[in-house]
């Protein structure tokens, strides 16, 4: 069946240090996969989202790498900030649907001073 | 920049009643969605909305769940007759034409008691 899930539910990092979020997926057939980030008591906020076609794709200080052959997405956070603490969620979009958007369970992203 | 808005912040009701949850999408936004986040869990889709009409429901979407555009800017999701296990954070959230990034409103908490 249709899955995205999560490998770590916690991670810590230092400030001023790059994070990596990963998130494993089962289904093949998705269009787009796409990261939010959401802060406590907030809706889901867009990040960066990436076509199935691509390997990789750059943001603001995020990248997100798409890696098809092991259907694995990461989302790299350079130079993390206290702000970007947050809950991440991957999300795909199955193909030929309505782009309805299938979650993951999450990352808690925990910045330290 | 234009929001997704949702009221009210947070409902409660009884069990056995109805609740209407309604959203205001960006405006130039042309598709429509409804999902549900029961505390500690993850996003789960319930329903997308397009051109006037239900495009795609999930298995939670039952007989007891409906959608309506009313007019040109409000989007509602009615529960005719509340659960407890309907209590969760409803997300409106609404996309442009031709991309896969969808926006999210701040939900609103239901508890149904």
């Amino acid at each position: 069946g249709e899955s995205v899930g999560l490998h770590l539910p916690t991670l810590s990092v230092q400030e001023g240090d790059n994070s990596i979020i990963n998130c494993a997926y089962s289904n093949s057939a998705s269009d787009y996969f796409i990261w939010y980030k959401q802060e406590s008591g907030k809706g889901p906020q867009f990040i960066i989202d990436i076509r199935s076609n691509m390997d990789k794709r750059q943001g603001q200080r995020v990248t997100v790498l798409l890696n098809k052959t092991v259907k694995h997405l990461s989302l790299q956070i350079a130079a993390t900030q206290p702000g970007d603490s947050a809950v991440y969620f991957c999300a795909e979009t199955p193909r030929g649907g309505s782009y309805k958007l299938i979650f993951g369970s999450g990352t808690r992203l925990l910045v330290r001073p | 920049e234009p929001e997704v808005t949702q009221t009210p912040s947070h409902q409660v009701t009884q069990m056995g009643q109805e609740v209407i949850l309604r959203c205001v999408p960006i405006s130039n936004h042309l598709y429509f969605y409804w999902y549900r986040q029961i505390l500690g869990q993850k996003v789960e889709f319930l329903v997308s909305f397009y051109n006037n009409e239900i495009s795609e429901k999930s298995e939670i979407f039952d007989d007891q769940f409906s959608v309506e555009r009313p007019d040109g800017s409000n989007f509602t999701l009615k529960i005719r007759s509340t659960k407890l296990e309907d209590s969760a954070m409803y997300f409106c959230a609404s996309r442009k034409d031709r991309e896969a990034a969808q926006y999210f409103g701040p939900g609103t908490r239901l508890t149904v008691t």
